[in-house]
């Protein structure tokens, strides 16, 4: 069965911390990929690599910053967690030029 | 840009009732077409897809037709249940020449079912 799985279900984090959300995949799948989840709003692209090391800004990159050393790991940083970034992230993993994308439980993060 | 546009929630129906969740998109070029389900605490899963016009994608009773001239992607089912209760987001794809295909979603239409 398809997992990508993610390192917490629920973070609370304090204003100006460096906040680290893993995401892991065991599917092999060179393309992964980071969400933020805010009610009315959907999901927004945050970064996505397509490769180890390689990475690509997505809709709202600001504020975030990603690290892919291994194929199965991919690595959301925020440098200095601010309230505006309490929300939900998901993690998302696809094979190269396959569609559907295999998505994690994901991570509730409350910045106070 | 692309962008998609689906029914604002909440959703409130009674079991057995029929579904219809709209969604349209907007796109240059030929997208593929998704719904995808999150279930309450879970992350999002597939639901069912169509990847050229007139195509129907269907699963779990849930059906939707890709219409080309109407830029819609509706989704369907005859008789909802109680465990059909969940967020549904409509999604656009379109293909990359480097195989990393990016989603575009709605935002999502949350949908619950009353005994």
């Amino acid at each position: 069965d398809v997992k990508v799985t993610q390192s917490s279900r629920y973070l609370v984090k304090r204003t100006g911390e460096k906040v680290f959300l893993e995401c892991v995949q065991d599917m092999d799948h060179e393309n992964m990929f980071w969400y933020r989840q805010d009610p009315g709003l959907g999901l927004r692209l945050i970064y996505f690599s397509y490769d180890v090391k390689m990475k690509e800004k997505g809709d709202i990159p600001e504020g975030y910053s990603v690290s892919r050393e291994k194929k199965e790991r991919f690595s959301l940083i925020l440098e200095s967690a601010s309230t505006n970034q309490t929300s939900m992230y998901l993690c998302a993993s696809s094979r190269q030029y396959q569609e559907t994308q295999y998505f994690g439980p994901g991570t509730r993060l409350l910045v106070l | 840009g692309n962008s998609v546009t689906q029914m604002e929630g909440p959703v409130t129906l009674s079991e057995e009732a029929f579904l219809t969740i709209n969604c349209t998109y907007t796109a240059t070029g030929y997208p593929s077409l998704f719904w995808y389900v999150q279930y309450p605490g879970e992350g999002l899963q597939l639901l069912l897809k169509a990847t050229k016009a007139d195509d129907k994608g269907s699963n779990k009773g849930f059906e939707a037709t890709y219409r080309k001239e109407t830029t819609s992607f509706h989704l369907e089912k005859g008789s909802v249940q109680v465990s059909d209760s969940a967020v549904y987001f409509c999604a656009l794809t379109l293909k990359s020449n480097f195989g990393n295909e990016k989603l575009t979603f709605g935002t999502g239409t949350r949908l619950t079912i009353i005994p």
